[in-house]
């Protein structure tokens, strides 16, 4: 099956300074979603980003699938940016879709 | 987007019961999946509930130990069978509104004792 990894796999950072997450996925997707899973585990949706570029404030995504990856920036970080970072590569057969998670980047911003 | 309600929210249960978990869903959603997520780890998909007929489970994952069911296109219930503390997780609902959408549940934490 397809596999999905990111890195760095944990990341620390001072508030206000700058990151790039990255998301390899293995074979040709049909989307990509980023989601930020807060200290209290609720997954927060970013970004829907089957390619190109995106952004929302301090963050954005770019996605280039033809040589399958992904990037999530995170800019002037924020102690309420600390958690988990998935992204999540969806696959389609036969009439449906499911999603498939990467391995996660844990952010911990310190004041 | 969707909001997604799950109960329990946790639960502490003794090896060798069952547990069943609910989601609802505030709109008809196309798709309703169950995942799982083991302590600092990923989520892993678990099957996709399928509205009127069984559900479609991943490798690893049977009928018999996580019975799905969702007999409408709001509602879906998780069942994890005769537990064991390897069952000890986050038990997660998503929903999607077509492909390119997925809304999480906040969770269900098992601990089995």
């Amino acid at each position: 099956g397809i596999q999905v990894e990111q890195s760095p796999p944990d990341l620390i950072l001072q508030e206000g300074a700058n990151s790039t997450l990255r998301c390899n996925f293995s074979d040709s997707v049909n989307n990509l979603q980023w989601f930020h899973q807060n200290p209290w585990g609720q997954l927060i949706n970013l970004f829907y980003i089957p390619s190109g570029t995106k952004q929302n404030g301090r963050l954005s995504a770019t996605t280039v699938a033809t040589e399958r990856y992904s990037l999530l920036y995170i800019s002037s970080s924020q102690t309420t940016d600390s958690g988990v970072y998935f992204c999540a590569v969806e696959r389609r057969t036969s009439g449906t879709y499911k999603y498939i998670f990467g391995t996660g980047t844990r952010l911990k911003v310190l004041a | 987007s969707a909001v997604i309600s799950q109960k329990p929210s946790r639960d502490i249960c003794q090896r060798g019961t069952s547990l069943t978990i609910q989601c609802q869903v505030d709109s008809q959603v196309t798709m309703m999946f169950w995942y799982r997520q083991q302590p600092g780890q990923s989520l892993t998909l678990i099957a996709t509930a399928n509205q009127g007929s069984e559900a479609t489970y991943e490798s690893g994952f049977v009928i018999d130990k996580f019975p799905i069911s969702r007999p409408n296109l709001t509602f879906s219930t998780l069942t994890v069978s005769n537990m064991s503390p390897e069952d000890s997780s986050i038990y997660l609902c998503s929903a999607g509104q077509g492909a390119g959408t997925q809304y999480f549940g906040p969770g269900t934490r098992l601990l089995v004792l």
